[in-house]
């Protein structure tokens, strides 16, 4: 399966500022998928990165407040911009990898906006 | 839309028994279905998969039930041990590179 590294793992940020997080696989992987997991719940789909394509975006969140790069088949970003202690929550990329079984995620990154 | 519930929100069992958490699904095109495992401050552990052409598969102590009639699948834990206290979430997705879509999370708690 593939390795996905993530990065930063953590960061605490300031309201109203912006930050980047990165996820690079080991393997070209067609599609990245974005999530978000606040305080104490379960996992929710942000959105599908394909390369060369702009992202899909799911219901509730906009790209204007989490715009996304997918540059190549093993890198993408995830921005969440103008934070709030809302956006307060853990980031994780995703991808499936046809060689192995499920889906594989990043370690998380874990955002305190204070 | 896919939605995919869990029927309790924890789980509490003595050591060396076996666990069962249980999950349903919306989505009768979903054909595909992982468990995961989440420790705290780590992403999900792959656990176990099961596709839709079958209805039972076993793993190293675990074992994942489908159950595609009443749209309900679980996950067993045999001799539930103290390093299996986690959070456990099943995700079911339709196959072809589309998007896990998880369920609620069930806490499993050991009791040694």
């Amino acid at each position: 399966s593939a390795v996905i590294s993530q990065k930063p793992s953590r960061d605490i940020c300031q309201r109203g500022t912006s930050l980047t997080i990165q996820c690079q696989v080991d393997s070209q992987v067609t599609m990245m998928f974005w999530y978000r997991q606040q305080p104490g719940q379960s996992l929710t789909l942000i959105a599908t990165a394909n390369q060369g394509s702009e992202a899909t975006y799911e219901s509730g969140f906009v790209i204007d407040k989490f715009p996304i790069s997918r540059p190549n088949l093993t890198f993408s970003t995830l921005t969440v911009s103008n934070m709030s202690p809302e956006d307060s929550s853990i980031y994780l990329c995703s991808v499936e990898v046809g060689t192995g079984p499920g889906y594989t995620f990043g370690s998380g990154t874990r955002l305190t906006v204070v | 839309g896919e939605s995919v519930g869990l029927h309790l929100p924890t789980l509490s069992v003595q050591e060396g028994d076996n666990s069962i958490i249980n999950c349903a699904y919306s989505n009768s095109a979903s054909d595909y279905f992982i468990w995961y495992k989440q420790e705290s401050g780590k992403g999900p552990q792959f656990i176990i998969d099961i596709r839709s052409n079958m209805d039972k598969r076993q793993g190293q102590r675990v074992t994942v039930l489908l159950n595609k009639t009443v749209k309900h699948l679980s996950l067993q834990i045999a001799a539930t041990q103290p390093g299996d206290s986690a959070v456990y979430f099943c995700a079911a997705t339709i196959s072809g590179n589309t998007p896990l879509v998880f369920g609620k999370g069930t806490r499993l708690s050991v009791i040694a």
